[in-house]
């Protein structure tokens, strides 16, 4: 069963808005990573947190990191109608396997 | 670097056949996984191959099976096809085991018919 929840489901906003989407997961994890999707394509990699770390900046990219609440948030700032996708989180458990576990993922639609 | 490549991008198969599908890493990259996306299921690992060992399988029956060569290259093969098993086959790649960014490829679309 996937271990990730996010919400919200689906999200649209204007160009230059702030858009952000959360996930919660059940067990300890070694690290918790952002993937971007294009219409069915592959995953593009965003930004990976460790478990030990609490927030991380990648460009326009935000990632917070709670593991007292087993939860994590990306924050897209200043949006593109280029930003427009599918964004999943993914949990890497504590383990010696790269085994990642997705959420449901949160469609974006960012309008020009 | 060439990225992650997938073989077929499309496939059409029949109920009941078998069909194989092909993923080369990233140079130098000795993890592969794989993951099925459905849109009921989401995204679903599959199996991990690191060093041409299995070392870890999701919950799928024993129709899906893969393996992974000497230079790192690997296949998925499902036997005995059924409706429920199209999806998009998703590969990636990673240097280690665990704990690092895995590259994903474009993915190889199979609808069964």
């Amino acid at each position: 069963s996937q271990q990730g929840e996010e919400d919200p489901q689906a999200l649209s906003i204007q160009e230059g808005e702030n858009a952000t989407m959360n996930c919660s997961y059940k067990t300890s994890i070694n690290n918790l990573q952002w993937y971007r999707q294009n219409s069915g394509r592959g995953l593009v990699h965003l930004i990976l947190i460790r478990s030990n770390e609490r927030e991380k900046h990648s460009g326009r990219l935000r990632v917070t990191l709670d593991t007292s609440k087993k939860s994590s948030s990306l924050l897209i700032t200043a949006s593109r109608a280029a930003d427009t996708a599918s964004y999943f989180c993914a949990t890497e458990r504590k383990s010696n396997t790269g085994k990642l576990i997705f959420g449901q993922g949160t469609t974006l639609q960012v309008k020009p | 670097k060439a990225g992650v490549t997938q073989t077929p991008r499309y496939l059409i198969k029949t109920r009941g056949q078998q069909v194989t599908l092909s993923c080369s890493p990233i140079s130098g990259h000795r993890s592969v996984s794989w993951y099925q996306q459905t849109p009921g299921q989401g995204l679903q690992f599959l199996f991990e191959y690191f060093s041409e060992t299995q070392r870890n399988k999701g919950n799928f029956p024993g129709r899906f099976s893969g393996r992974q060569f000497s230079n790192s290259r690997s296949e998925m093969n499902v036997s005995t096809l059924e409706l429920g098993d199209s999806a998009l086959y998703l590969c990636a790649s990673s240097p280690r085991l665990a704990g690092g960014v895995q590259y994903f490829g474009p993915g190889t679309r199979l609808t069964v018919t």
